[in-house]
C-alpha cells in the first residue's frame, strides 16, 4: 500500500481565500507531482519535482504554486482562490532509479476543492 | 485531436464477463502503455504496464498493445463485483521520464453480482 498522504481531503472555500493543499509521502522517492482532475476529464500534470529545491510546470497551464523544500513534502499553493479553481487535485510519487519507465505512480487519495 | 482517446462508458457487465476495456492514440512515438485502476474517492493505482507492442497477462488481466493501429486494450476475465471502478489508459510522454504521463478520460466499469 502506498504511504503517501493528502490534506485536506475535502475543502469548501470562498473566492479570493489563500489555500495550501498538502502532500506527504514516507517512501522517500524523489520524484513528485501533481495531477487536476476534474469529473469525467482527463488528469492533467500541473507541476512536478524530481528532488529537494526542484521544482517544474506541467502541462496544464495553472495558477498555483508549488515547493519542495524537504524530501518527503510537495505542498500546492493558490493565494487566491477562483470558482475556476474546483477541481480534485491529486498527489502522487515515483520511485527514483528505476531501470525501466514502468510509469507507475504512487497516489494519494486527492484533495477535491470547491471554490464558491 | 487528443493524444489519447478513451471511451467513458458507463460500461455495466454481469458477474464472470469478459471485460474489454480500450484506447486509441495518436502519436507513434509512444512506447510505454499503463492501466490504472481507481475506485470511487480514491487515486488511481498502477494495475499494469507494457512496453512496446505485445500482450502481457497478470491473472485475470490481460494488456494488449497494437502499436500498427495505435490500439491498447485490457482485458479481464470472469470479472468481479470488485473490478467495479475506472480504468484509466496512460501513456509515457516522449522524451519525459516516469511520471509525466497523459491519461485518457476513463472507462467507468460496473460488474453486477
Amino acid at each position: 500500500e502506498a504511504d503517501i498522504y493528502q490534506t485536506p481531503r475535502y475543502l469548501v472555500i470562498g473566492t479570493g481565500k489563500k489555500i495550501t493543499l498538502e502532500c506527504s509521502q514516507t517512501m522517500g522517492h524523489d520524484k513528485m507531482y501533481w495531477y487536476q482532475q476534474d469529473p469525467g476529464m482527463e488528469l492533467h500534470l500541473i507541476h512536478y519535482s524530481y528532488g529537494v529545491n526542484s521544482t517544474e510546470k506541467g502541462d496544464l497551464s495553472s495558477e498555483s504554486t508549488v515547493s519542495r523544500i524537504r524530501t518527503e513534502h510537495f505542498p500546492l499553493t493558490l493565494e487566491s482562490a477562483r470558482p475556476s479553481h474546483t477541481s480534485q487535485y491529486l498527489c502522487a510519487s515515483a520511485r527514483q532509479g528505476a531501470t525501466t519507465n514502468t510509469g507507475e505512480l504512487f497516489f494519494g487519495e486527492g484533495s477535491r476543492l470547491t471554490v464558491l | 485531436q487528443k493524444e489519447v482517446e478513451q471511451d467513458p462508458g458507463p460500461l455495466s457487465v454481469p458477474e464472470g464477463a469478459i471485460v474489454s476495456l480500450n484506447c486509441t492514440y495518436s502519436n507513434s512515438a509512444f512506447q510505454y502503455f499503463m492501466w490504472y485502476r481507481q475506485y470511487s474517492r480514491k487515486g488511481p493505482e498502477l494495475l499494469m504496464y507494457t512496453y512496446s507492442s505485445g500482450n502481457k497477462e497478470d491473472g485475470r488481466f490481460t494488456a494488449q498493445v497494437d502499436k500498427s493501429s495505435k490500439y491498447i486494450s485490457l482485458f479481464i476475465r470472469d470479472s468481479q463485483p470488485s473490478d467495479s471502478a475506472t480504468y484509466l489508459c496512460a501513456m509515457i510522454r516522449p522524451g519525459g521520464s516516469q511520471g509525466n504521463l497523459i491519461f485518457g478520460k476513463g472507462t467507468k466499469l460496473s460488474v453486477k453480482p
